[in-house]
């Protein structure tokens, strides 16, 4: 039973570049999250799924793009990355009240 | 709009004593309110939920208490370790939502030293 699994863990980016961060949960979660964490502004919402096939906005979507493919993925998409989008990024899901996290992506944006 | 305070001054105390974290919120009655805990280069980790209609909660060494008509939530551990060092995070539910949605405060570093 691994949890929430994110990959990769660190990545470089030039501005301009695409990539796409991965999430997995084995836990049968309806409830997907992405945030993004910075020093100062604490974990914000960027995205999010209630369930498969469903995508709505949190608080800082611009820039970014999901997809729920499955109930177990959760994938989080920058089509043209920019500086501003340096951060660490994370994945949560639930089933009912609490979060459980993955161990997050530091992504650098040069 | 929905606000969460937590104190962004670290905590430094000595082990053996008792730690208190302070979470404020604002603008809103929530159902309930909860705890994680944040090690350097991970993702947060969920330590305790309380609800409304409870005082106070215990778990091990953990104590939370919450108050609704301060709009307060205090956060103690008892006979503190070095281990308990960390970022531990207050979050509310998202007003409006049944989605499991979460606001989270800022967190409050705990330096414990032996």
């Amino acid at each position: 039973n691994a949890g929430v699994t994110q990959t990769p863990k660190f990545q470089v980016l030039k501005t301009g570049q695409s990539m796409t961060l991965q999430c997995a949960q084995d836990m049968n979660h309806n409830s997907m999250y992405w945030y993004r964490q910075d020093p100062g502004m604490g974990l914000r919402l960027i995205y999010y799924s209630a369930s498969e096939g469903t995508t709505d906005k949190g608080e800082v979507p611009n820039g970014y793009n999901v997809s729920r493919l499955n109930k177990r993925e959760f994938s989080l998409r920058l089509e043209s990355a920019a500086p501003s989008q340096t951060s660490v990024y994370f994945c949560a899901s639930s089933g009912r009240d609490t979060q459980y996290f993955g161990p997050g992506t530091r992504l650098t944006v040069l | 709009s929905q606000k969460i305070e937590q104190n962004s001054e670290a905590l430094n105390i000595q082990e053996g004593k008792t730690a208190t974290l302070t979470c404020n919120y604002t603008n809103y009655s929530p159902a309930y309110l909860q705890w994680y805990r944040q090690d350097p280069g991970r993702g947060p980790v969920f330590l305790l939920l309380i609800r409304e209609n409870e005082k106070e909660k215990r778990k091990e060494r953990l104590k939370v208490t919450f108050d609704t008509t301060l709009k307060q939530s205090l956060f103690h551990i008892t006979a503190s370790q070095p281990a308990d060092s960390a970022t531990y995070l207050c979050a509310l539910p998202v007003l409006s939502s049944n989605t499991g949605k979460l606001i989270f405060g800022q967190g409050t570093t705990l330096q414990v030293k032996p």
